[in-house]
């Protein structure tokens, strides 16, 4: 299973532009990376996922470098609501496989 | 309307109790799981299922039972074992297959909140 490590906290303003980077060194060939948005007393939820290179949807983008070793989730014009624990994961995309969720970035904007 | 429903929202155990937490997911998904959170913290998994009549334990097993005998349902017991049951704890689903364009993307219920009396 690939280990994932992302920065514990990151602070920001609303209408700024965040990017927070997921590390996976030991990615592999049949791995997908899934982002995951978790509120307080609630389950997370899908933000964007992606195997290579840039995907993009309503909420988010998601940059993967050719080697696949690490990934980078970005919001774009951030706001209150944004405020949340953002997880990285990496896992075979055939589903029903242990999975392992890391401990998150909480992300905290600011006014 | 699908999803996956917990319940109870909250749950009070007593010492030496038995409880048993309910996942029904109607998303025709085939793998279940259950996550553990404690305050502060990521989710460890406790235990899955990929099909009927199949789970496997995952890092934090121990004091936590489940069976899968319907595809829509899997309960998670917490048994007087568990010493330190008091946490958040989460059910997700999700498809198998090589052949989704989706792949592997975990729909999560709201949660149950568990704690000892």
């Amino acid at each position: 299973l690939a280990k994932t490590t992302q920065p514990i906290s990151m602070d920001s303003y609303e209408g700024q532009e965040v990017n927070i980077t997921c590390s996976h060194n030991n990615i592999a060939t049949n791995d997908y990376i899934t982002w995951y948005q978790q509120f307080p007393s609630q389950g997370p939820r899908f933000i964007i996922q992606g195997y290579k290179t840039k995907v993009t949807n309503e909420v988010a983008s998601l940059f993967i470098p050719a080697d696949r070793k690490s990934s980078t989730l970005s919001l774009p014009r951030v706001s209150l609501s944004d405020t949340a624990v953002y997880y990285c994961l990496v896992a075979k995309g055939t589903g029903g496989f242990k999975t392992i969720f890391g401990a998150g970035t909480r992300l905290f904007v600011k006014a | 309307d699908g999803g996956i429903t917990q319940s109870p929202k909250y749950l009070f155990r007593k010492e030496g109790q038995n409880v048993t937490l309910s996942c029904e997911q109607n998303l025709n998904h085939d793998a279940m799981y259950w996550y553990r959170q404690d305050p502060g913290q990521g989710l460890r998994l406790i235990y899955y299922s990929q099909i009927v009549n199949d789970f496997q334990k995952g890092d934090i097993a121990e004091g936590y039972s489940v069976s899968r005998e319907k595809k829509e349902s899997f309960p998670l017991t917490v048994t007087s074992a568990q010493k330190n049951p008091t946490a958040f704890y989460l059910c997700a689903s999700t498809l198998t297959g090589d052949r989704l364009l989706a792949k592997n993307i975990q729909y999560f219920g709201a949660g149950t909140r568990l704690s000892v009396l």
